[in-house]
This record gives structure tokens, sequence and C-alpha cells, in this order.
């Protein structure tokens, strides 16, 4: 009953080095989401996925991508990290209906040096 | 874009006092949620209220949505110490495929 995981929990990276981000869920759900927080800003959606094999672009996208190889897995990839990227990574999963909430991780604190 | 926005930024009470929570959005909406999120944690689904419903409890909790004015309010009772965290609105928009969260607010509660 394991629900959202996301490895690693911290990283610390130098501005230009690249990392990703694993999420993973066992509750067979359709739809995942990758968010950042900031403080004072809340939280912005990053990519999200409806299914296996798709992803689109949220609010926030450039400077990251993602992908949804298995539908139990979705991978946030960081090219060539900047300071900018300093935040709270939470990753997200739901149904997809209309009147259920989502489950969340327990977030990656990524720093760019 | 923050789809909600919650009033106020931060919020201070004593055990057994009443919190109450406001959040205010833009457009039509689905569904609001409340979710919870303790330090250093991800966010809790707390409860969802629909856009044809008024008002919806569970436990401590009670929601109300008014969609005449675009604003939800989540009332916690009978406060507890462990009742501090941050508390956000999010909105399911017509259309989108995701939520929309506003910035919380963070709730103290003094033993």
């Amino acid at each position: 009953n394991a629900g959202v995981t996301q490895t690693p929990k911290f990283r610390v990276l130098k501005t230009g080095q690249s990392m990703t981000l694993l999420c993973a869920q066992d509750m067979n759900h359709e739809y995942m989401y990758w968010y950042r927080q900031d403080p004072g800003m809340g939280l912005r959606l990053i990519h999200y996925s409806v299914g296996e094999g798709t992803t689109a672009k949220g609010e926030v996208p450039d400077g990251y991508n993602v992908s949804r190889l298995k539908k139990q897995n979705f991978l946030l990839g960081l090219e060539s990290a900047a300071p900018s990227q300093t935040s709270v990574y939470f990753c997200a999963s739901s149904d997809g209906g209309e009147f259920y909430g989502y489950t969340f991780g327990s977030g990656t604190r990524l720093t760019v040096v | 874009s923050q789809q909600g926005e919650e009033d106020p930024q931060a919020l201070s009470i004593q055990e057994g006092e009443n919190a109450t929570m406001n959040c205010s959005y833009k457009t039509s909406i689905n569904n609001l949620q409340w979710y919870r999120q303790n330090s250093g944690r991800g966010l809790v689904h707390l409860i969802l209220i629909r856009s044809n419903e008024r008002e919806k409890h569970s436990g401590r909790l009670r929601v109300t949505l008014d969609t005449s004015k675009k604003s939800s309010s989540l009332l916690i009772t009978a406060s507890r110490a462990a009742d501090t965290a941050s508390y956000f609105c999010a909105t399911d928009r017509a259309g989108a495929n995701n939520l929309f969260f506003g910035t919380g607010t963070r709730l103290t509660v003094i033993p």
C-alpha cells in the first residue's frame, strides 16, 4: 500500500548537470502529474500524462522533459540544471475521474548550485 | 497563473477554536478540492465539493461553495495542534486535465 513513491528525496546538482526524478504509483491510476512548489507560488504544473505513452505540457514546462513508458512510472528529466530549478518537486496521480482527488508523493527537494 | 487564491495567507488560533480559510477562483469549475500539507510532506486530499453542491461535511471539516461568487470556504471545528499545516484549495476547471492550486493558508494551532 505504498501509493506514490518519489526517488530521490533530496539532491544537490551543479549548474549544467542532468538528472532524472522517478515517480512510481501502485494504484493503477491513469493520470500522473509533476508539480513544483516554490515559496509564495503554490504548486505549478510542469508536465502531466493521461495514460501510458502520453505526455503533455503544463504551466511551466521549459527546461524539463518527461516520459511515461510504463503506466506505473512517470519520469521527470532535467537535461541541464539551472539555479532557477531549485525547488521541491511533487508527483501526483489520479484515476482521472471527475470526482476523485490526487494522491501525492512525499516530494523531492532539489538544489541547483 | 494560479486558479485559486487562499485567504488569509496565515492564521494562528488557540486549540479548540474554529479555523476558517477562504478560496477564490476565476473560471467555471467541475469541482473544488481542499488539501493539507504538513511541513516537509506531500499534500493530502481532504475533501471534494462538486460544482452543484453548496455544502459538504467530513468529520470536523465543513466546506462551502458559492459558484456565483466563485468562492469556497473551509471550516475546521474544534481545532487541534495536529491540524497545524498548510491548506490549499484546488480547482478542477472545466475542460482542463489537471487541478490548479492556490498559494495556501498556513494554519498554526497553539496548544
